[in-house]
């Protein structure tokens, strides 16, 4: 059975600082997406990561995918209020049609002034 | 942007009843999911759709379940007999071409069993 571990699942930090969300799993997949999830609402996607070496950044958020290493990571750069919320990554499984995805437990991340 | 749209966004429904969730998939997509996510936790699957049948489900999905697509546009989860722990945001997904891009969700219907 799949597991998709994340760490750290609370995460505090100051606006400006650098951090790193990890992401690991179980089983051999090439394809792995990190959601945002604000209090009560929707998963909204951040990144699609579809092969091995993939980089992917949009502001100041940026995944990479090593499925040898069957890690992911989501680093935050020079944090601001705005990122703070909950951060899910989720591992798709299946063949095609009959996919699924496991996800992570979550981190949630509070970025304080 | 195109949306995956759900309704209700909240029912509450005394244990025992049926409840009906509702759900218009992005129009050309071929893939459809409904996932949950119990309250603080993390989300899971449920069951995936394709070309008008259940294609895989989990063990959450037992015979209190099941899922409709009723005509070209609604995809629907029904409980028979809800339960309390059936309380829980309820997400549908929907994906066209999973080589290339993800999943979209909608924004959820909270259930609360009474």
């Amino acid at each position: 059975e799949l597991k998709v571990e994340q760490n750290p699942l609370f995460l505090s930090m100051q606006e400006g600082k650098n951090y790193t969300i990890y992401c690991n799993y179980s089983t051999t997949s090439d394809r792995l997406y990190w959601y945002r999830q604000d209090p009560g609402k929707s998963l909204e996607s951040l990144f699609v990561l579809l092969s091995n070496g993939a980089v992917k950044q949009e502001g100041r958020l940026m995944a990479s995918l090593d499925t040898k290493a069957r890690l992911s990571t989501l680093h935050i750069t020079a944090a601001v209020h705005d990122l703070s919320a909950t951060y899910f990554c989720a591992v798709d499984m299946g063949i095609q049609g009959a996919q699924k995805l496991v996800f992570g437990q979550g981190t949630r991340l509070t970025i304080n002034p | 942007e195109p949306e995956v749209t759900q309704t209700p966004s909240h029912q509450v429904t005394q244990m025992g009843q049926e409840v009906i969730l509702r759900c218009v998939p992005i129009s050309n997509h071929l893939y459809f999911y409904w996932y949950r996510q119990i309250l603080g936790q993390k989300v899971e699957f449920l069951v995936s759709f394709y070309n008008n049948e259940i294609s895989e489900k989990s063990e959450i999905f037992d015979d209190q379940f099941s899922v409709e697509r009723p005509d070209g546009s609604n995809f629907t989860l029904k409980i028979r007999s809800t339960k309390l722990e059936d309380s829980a945001m309820y997400f549908c997904a929907s994906s066209e071409d999973l080589m290339n891009y993800g999943y979209t969700f909608g924004s959820g219907t909270r259930l609360t069993v009474v």
